[in-house]
């Protein structure tokens, strides 16, 4: 079946604009992840949704950060006012929901801050 | 100090050479492990979960010491599909978000 899928697959911004990132979980999947990747870095987690609500959002590094899953499938990731130290890697994890369920990841979003 | 620390190599090892990487964790409270692999330009991929018996996965064994905090992996017989970075990731139930280490990269030469 379909993985996770994400997009666009690189995107291209200037300081200050705002940008939205887009997360296709697996189908029937209910917990939803983002995590954030710079270079040379592992992946670190940003905000955790169980259906429609987050669960946690502890991740996410300031105000200019926020994400929504309003009917509790697609997921979409906000950045405003994007500074150059946000160029990083978006990756987007999906997984059953259960205490034992693997984590799926998508392809991630390669988004770059001139 | 990070929650899952790991040597980050890079380790340059011939083609059936044996390797083992360590990570170690500082939240006593995880209970989950796990080796991701992630290939240069990819999303990270579920290697196998880490068990406190320690478990086999063809070439690739992992072990658990919970009393030190300290996860290893084994690759026997490295081949050159081999070569990724190795992430040490644990959490401290299923259904929490995973903590990731810097990883290891691992470089198979022919």
């Amino acid at each position: 079946g379909a993985g996770v899928s994400q997009t666009p697959s690189n995107k291209v911004t200037e300081k200050g604009k705002y940008v939205e990132l887009r997360c296709d979980p697996i189908s029937g999947h209910t917990a939803l992840y983002w995590y954030r990747q710079s270079l040379g870095q592992g992946p670190e987690f940003l905000i955790y949704f169980q259906g429609t609500g987050a669960a946690d959002d502890s991740g996410l590094p300031n105000d200019r950060f926020f994400a929504v899953r309003p009917e509790g499938s697609v997921s979409t990731l906000k950045i405003q006012r994007t500074e150059r130290g946000d160029s990083a890697v978006y990756l987007c994890a999906s997984s059953l929901g259960g205490a034992t369920d693997t984590q799926y990841f998508g392809p991630g979003t390669r988004l770059t801050v001139l | 100090r990070k929650e899952v620390e790991q040597d980050p190599g890079p380790f340059n090892v011939p083609e059936g050479a044996t390797v083992a990487f360590n990570c170690t964790y500082s939240n006593s409270a995880s209970q989950s492990f796990f080796w991701y692999r992630q290939d240069c330009r990819k999303e990270p991929k579920l290697l196998m979960s880490v068990y406190s018996s320690g478990n086999e996965d063809g070439r690739f064994t992992a072990q658990l010491n919970r009393a030190s905090q300290y996860i290893s992996l084994l690759i026997r017989d490295s081949k050159l599909s081999d070569s990724a970075t190795y992430l040490c990731v644990v959490n401290s139930s299923g259904n929490t978000p995973l903590v990731f280490g810097k990883g290891t990269r691992l470089s198979v030469i022919a």
